[in-house]
């Protein structure tokens, strides 16, 4: 069983739609977890960390659940920016990332 | 802002070659980590460096070696290079400190490499 897993996609919604997309981590101890977007081509880069309380960032909101091992990423009002694919990543107790394989979500005008 | 720099955006090597590739970082992070990725299998660790002069293997390091001579670089060598290492070379750093959960990594901009 892969360590992070998430449903590749994609997600094709029009502008200003919701979409949201979960991803499982497999160790129950993991510490720390972060969704990353990653544009194509280009380096991972980090969008928001994710706290046991879930947190939000303007648009985008993130939620941990921890008894269902779970992580899961909101966008609200789908910009044709936020095209992208998300990085589901967890840390467990040391420094190294795991990472899930990512979710395409494109955004129509 | 903290600076991840890979040396190269694109190389094409040719199979038996050695194939070095450079990454630097610029905020005295103590952590640093080669990962590759691929279609549909995400981000692989290949190697990480806590320290100076120190390595440890990561899921996939077969075929490739290390260096961390100084704090700021860490050298990924592909002693032979191969087809099968045709990917998307991803150099990443961060430092020892709280800010890691806050702030996860910093990654390099990346380096395509072709090997034909």
């Amino acid at each position: 069983r892969k360590e992070v897993e998430q449903d590749p996609g994609p997600f094709n919604v029009p502008e200003g739609a919701t979409v949201a997309f979960n991803c499982t981590y497999s160790n129950s101890a993991s510490q720390s977890f972060f969704w990353y977007r990653q544009d194509c081509r280009k380096e991972p880069k980090l969008l928001m960390s994710v706290y046991s309380s879930g947190n939000e960032d303007g648009r985008f909101t993130a939620q941990l659940n921890r008894a269902s091992q779970y992580i899961s990423l909101l966008i609200r009002d789908s910009k044709l920016s936020d095209s992208a694919t998300y990085l589901c990543v967890v840390n467990n107790n040391d420094y190294k990332l795991s990472f899930g394989a990512g979710t395409t979500v494109t955004v129509r005008a | 802002d903290v600076k991840v720099t890979q040396s190269s955006r694109y190389l094409v090597k040719r199979t038996g070659e050695k194939v070095f590739l450079e990454c630097v970082q610029d905020m005295d992070h103590e952590n640093m980590f080669w990962y590759r990725q691929d279609p549909g299998l995400g981000l692989r660790l290949i190697y990480f460096s806590y320290d100076v002069k120190m390595k440890e293997k990561g899921d996939i390091p077969e075929g490739y070696s290390v260096s961390r001579e100084k704090k700021e670089r860490f050298s990924l060598i592909l002693e032979s290079a191969s087809t099968n290492q045709t990917s998307m070379y991803l150099c990443a750093s961060h430092g020892r400190t709280g800010t890691f959960k806050s702030y996860g990594y910093t990654f390099g901009s990346g380096t395509r490499l072709t090997v034909v």
